[in-house]
């Protein structure tokens, strides 16, 4: 069964420092990793995902993340964090369903905390 | 376009009641899912559908229908409410060709059940 980690519930950074979200993976075959943010009362949006290539994958809003396939990692990472980053961060790894539907399994969650 | 619309945004009920959570999207998404999300579990996905006729079971598919009779629409519904279906609701949707696995959020259903 296809499934992720994060296991930090939470990470406070201060503004302008780097920033890292971490997300280990367990799954058979070859990963499909992604990030997700959620701010407050709102749904999730999509961040970044990788899929082949490349282990350093870019996204969205200055956000970038690492695969590594040794230590079944991909953890999220941003050079200088904004306090406009505080949300709470999700890792998912997608396998394929019925009808080739993507099926999305989701880690618990990290709640990221920027101050200023 | 208003993407993916999630009604009621708050609802609360009492064991046993019935009700129905609307979903809808607007970008002629063939892909439509139900998840809920419960503190420190992540999302958890509930029932999915590849197109309009077509539903299959997520992981938590006990105490919830679905159907889908149009593209645009996939409404959830509670049959039975119980205390431990106090979530919150997401709807999302994606397109169904190659690597669009990119899903689409709604701004979720906040439901309690006492």
């Amino acid at each position: 069964a296809q499934s992720v980690a994060q296991p930090e519930d939470q990470v406070n950074v201060a503004e302008g420092n780097p920033l890292t979200v971490k997300c280990t993976y367990s799954v058979s075959g070859n990963p499909y990793l992604f990030w997700y943010v959620q701010y407050p009362n709102r749904g999730l949006q999509f961040l970044l995902k990788y899929i082949t290539g490349d282990n350093l994958v870019k996204g969205s809003y200055g956000f970038e993340a690492e695969f590594n396939k040794s230590q079944t990692s991909f953890h999220l990472k941003k050079p200088s964090a904004l306090v406009s980053d505080s949300a709470l961060y999700f890792c998912a790894v997608r396998d394929l369903g019925s009808y080739n539907f993507n099926k999305f399994y989701f880690g618990s969650g990290t709640k990221l905390n920027v101050k200023p | 376009n208003a993407g993916v619309t999630q009604t009621p945004k708050f609802q609360v009920l009492k064991t046993g009641q019935s009700m129905t959570l609307q979903c809808a999207q607007d970008m002629n998404h063939e892909y439509m899912s139900w998840y809920r999300q419960d503190p420190g579990m992540g999302l958890r996905l509930i029932h999915y559908s590849v197109g309009a006729g077509i539903t299959d079971q997520g992981e938590v598919p006990n105490g919830y229908n679905v159907s889908r009779s149009t593209t645009e629409d996939f409404p959830l519904r509670l049959l039975s409410a119980a205390p431990s279906q106090t979530s919150v609701y997401f709807c999302a949707s994606s397109y169904s060709t190659g690597h669009a696995d990119t899903q689409y959020f709604g701004p979720g259903t906040r439901l309690t059940v006492l």
